[in-house]
């Protein structure tokens, strides 16, 4: 089990431009999350995925942000302008359970975006 | 509101003494618990975890208490070691949902 791969692991952009995180969630999982880690915020909930469908996406910042999941092995979170306030570190989690969260959440490497 | 408050931020201990850090969660509908590690510039990785049918869960120098009618957990480190230096992290489910509130983190550093 290779766990939940993410790419890129550093990401470096200028403000204005697209930015896309990809995540490969673990095989059989089938909820997803996007978190955002910063030093002021911690550990935030951006978007979860319940078999491959949106279920809640309150935790989107904005409309700059948006993320899909076209099937149960890849999901992406885009970030459409940057903004150097986006700077943080996205983790990708994966985990095998339905609405109610008793499962462990297994967590990606994280990708480190500096937007400058 | 959804709140998990943890404490405290930072903690130092001798290597050999515990430690220990305390959470407490709003919610009463919150039945899981987990409790994640975090090395610096690496990702959290689960250490123990408990659900509200059980008071106390224990693995090796780890185990993490729950008291449900004060709504309140702790996890407890023994005979610490310079490795168990990182960030620690509880959560807590909320309302039969799938979000998980994580709480804001302490810093554990043993010194040797």
């Amino acid at each position: 089990d290779a766990g939940v791969i993410q790419s890129p692991r550093h990401e470096v952009t200028e403000m204005g431009q697209e930015v896309t995180l990809r995540c490969k969630p673990i095989s059989g999982h089938n909820s997803l999350f996007w978190y955002r880690q910063t030093m002021m915020r911690g550990l935030e909930l951006l978007i979860y995925f319940n078999n491959n469908v949106p279920i809640d996406d309150s935790g989107m910042p904005e409309d700059r942000f948006s993320a899909k999941m076209p099937n149960a092995s890849f999901s992406t979170l885009k970030i459409q302008p940057s903004e150097p306030r986006d700077s943080a570190v996205y983790f990708c989690a994966s985990s095998f359970g339905g609405q109610v969260a008793n499962s462990p959440l297994h967590f990606g490497n994280g990708t480190r975006l500096t937007v400058t | 509101g959804e709140n998990v408050e943890q404490h405290p931020s930072t903690l130092s201990v001798q290597e050999g003494d515990s430690a220990v850090i305390k959470c407490t969660y709003s919610d009463s509908a919150s039945n899981y618990f987990p409790w994640y590690k975090q090395e610096l510039g690496k990702r959290p990785q689960l250490i123990i975890d408990i659900r509200s049918n059980v008071g106390e869960k224990k693995d090796q120098r780890i185990a993490v208490t729950l008291n449900k009618t004060a709504k309140h957990f702790s996890l407890h480190i023994t005979e610490t070691q310079p490795e168990d230096s990182a960030v620690y992290f509880c959560a807590a489910s909320m309302r039969s949902s799938y979000k998980l509130i994580f709480g804001s983190g302490t810093r554990l550093l043993v010194r040797p």
